[in-house]
């Protein structure tokens, strides 16, 4: 059973800013939360991760609320490279990550 | 180019074949897995090795075998395969404890006749 909910497709225009929701209102307090891309016929692509408080790097930002039952990605500057499926996943302990279907997300020029 | 390598990266095989598909990771990585992608539907995990232990089998039939020789290698030796198995196999490793912080590799897309 997916841990998971997000909405299967979302659009955004082209640099602006794209922003993917992700439920997990049943993550346990150890449980991290991993974001994870992937471009049609590629293999998933890690973008970022976190615990309890923000994080950014030169992808993406991953921002947790304070109750950590959901979180946002958040492509600063989308470009149409950055259309694909994306994957938000809790746990990554020792069972590995479970991929649900993820967010379709369609950059538009 | 994520630093995990597959090999070949297309295989057509019919169904009394034998054939490897292999994976090779540069990371230093300690643990090594295998993933399953049908169409429309999500990855699955069939395989995990920790420092070339197999770690978890996600009840994979034995016609898929795993071989992990060191930590830099993973084979998945297939025969007797059915047309469902077609599929796109994805190779992954991450570095021990973040286990969720995996890098894939670009995919074999098996098609079995």
């Amino acid at each position: 059973d997916a841990k998971t909910t997000q909405p299967p497709s979302m659009d955004c225009a082209e640099g602006r800013a794209a922003n993917l929701p992700c439920n997990h209102s049943t993550i346990s307090g150890n449980e991290y939360v991993y974001w994870y891309r992937q471009i049609h016929s590629q293999g998933p692509q890690y973008i970022i991760h976190g615990l309890k408080n923000n994080e950014t790097n030169e992808m993406a930002s991953l921002i947790i609320t304070e109750d950590r039952k959901s979180s946002t990605l958040i492509l600063p500057h989308a470009t149409l490279r950055d259309t694909a499926v994306y994957y938000c996943i809790v746990g990554g302990g020792a069972d590995g990550l479970t991929f649900g279907k993820g967010t379709h997300l369609i950059i538009q020029p | 180019e994520t630093g995990v390598t597959q090999t070949p990266r297309h295989l057509v095989m019919g169904m009394t074949n034998k054939k490897s598909l292999k994976c090779e990771q540069h990371l230093g990585h300690n643990a090594m897995y295998w993933y399953k992608q049908s169409a429309k539907k999500p990855l699955e995990l069939m395989f995990v090795y920790n420092f070339k232990e197999q770690t978890e089998n996600n009840s994979v039939p034995s016609r898929f075998s795993p071989e992990c020789p060191n930590s830099s290698h993973l084979f998945l030796h297939l025969h007797t395969l059915q047309p469902e198995d077609s599929a796109l196999y994805l190779c992954a490793s991450s570095q021990e404890p973040i286990r969720g912080e995996q890098y894939f590799g670009p995919g074999t897309r098996l098609t079995v006749t």
